[in-house]
């Protein structure tokens, strides 16, 4: 079973607008921490934003933010004022706590596309 | 540079040759871990390293996939007997495991191989 899922292949958003990617995630773990992160055609990837399974406040980087909603097991990434920039692959990710490992499961990833 | 380091970054061989890639995680990072990216697709993992505990082989797709690490520095990726579809990105990533969940893998800029 898929434990992270991102359901959108493809994302168009016009140059300033905000636009959500969304991410569900499947962990009977009560202890977790979902990255966001970007791979522009370059082919780097590049950590936005972390939450973890225990914050009370969503995570914000700059213009990057997560709608985490726990009971729901969603992590959204919200990017407000879209830049042509942005355009680029997007990846969640999960790391569960059981057993102390450090593994790391991603989804399939969106692509997002600016638009002038 | 502070970074992760991967070579080579562009490998191109004949199919039935051996290859090896390197890496050279974040200084004081003890876990490394490997993926595949084919073209357009997500992250695929392939193996894990954490300190000196036995690696987490659960993603190598074939016995003509190996790696090893020494101690918690450089690791190798070895793939015997190339075949057309191991073309890919071979990603490596490392991360610390001090502070907890919240740390981010950080990743290297990939090795290209291409088997003609």
């Amino acid at each position: 079973a898929q434990k992270i899922t991102q359901t959108q292949p493809g994302m168009f958003v016009q140059e300033k607008e905000a636009v959500t990617l969304d991410c569900t995630y499947d962990t009977s773990d009560p202890s977790y921490g979902l990255f966001w992160y970007k791979q522009p055609s370059s082919g780097e990837m590049i950590f936005l934003i972390y939450q973890g399974s225990y914050d009370q406040q969503n995570a914000t980087e700059g213009r990057y933010s997560l709608n985490f909603q726990k009971a729901r097991k969603s992590a959204n990434l919200v990017i407000s004022a879209s830049q042509l920039g942005d355009s680029a692959m997007y990846f969640c990710a999960m790391r569960e706590a059981t057993s102390g490992t450090y593994k790391y499961i991603f989804g399939t990833g969106t692509r997002l596309k600016v638009l002038a | 540079g502070a970074g992760v380091s991967q070579s080579p970054s562009n490998k191109v061989t004949e199919k039935g040759k051996d290859v090896e890639l390197r890496c050279d995680p974040i200084s004081g990072h003890t876990a490394l871990y490997w993926y595949r990216q084919r073209l357009g697709q997500g992250l695929e993992f392939l193996i894990y390293f954490q300190g000196n505990s036995a690696p987490d082989k659960s993603g190598l797709p074939s016995d003509r996939f190996s790696a090893e690490r020494t101690g918690e520095s450089v690791s190798t990726l070895t793939i015997q007997r190339t075949q057309q579809e191991d073309s890919a990105v071979y990603l490596c990533a490392s991360s610390s495991t001090h502070r907890g969940m919240s740390q981010p893998q950080h990743f290297g800029d990939g090795t290209r191989l291409s088997i003609l």
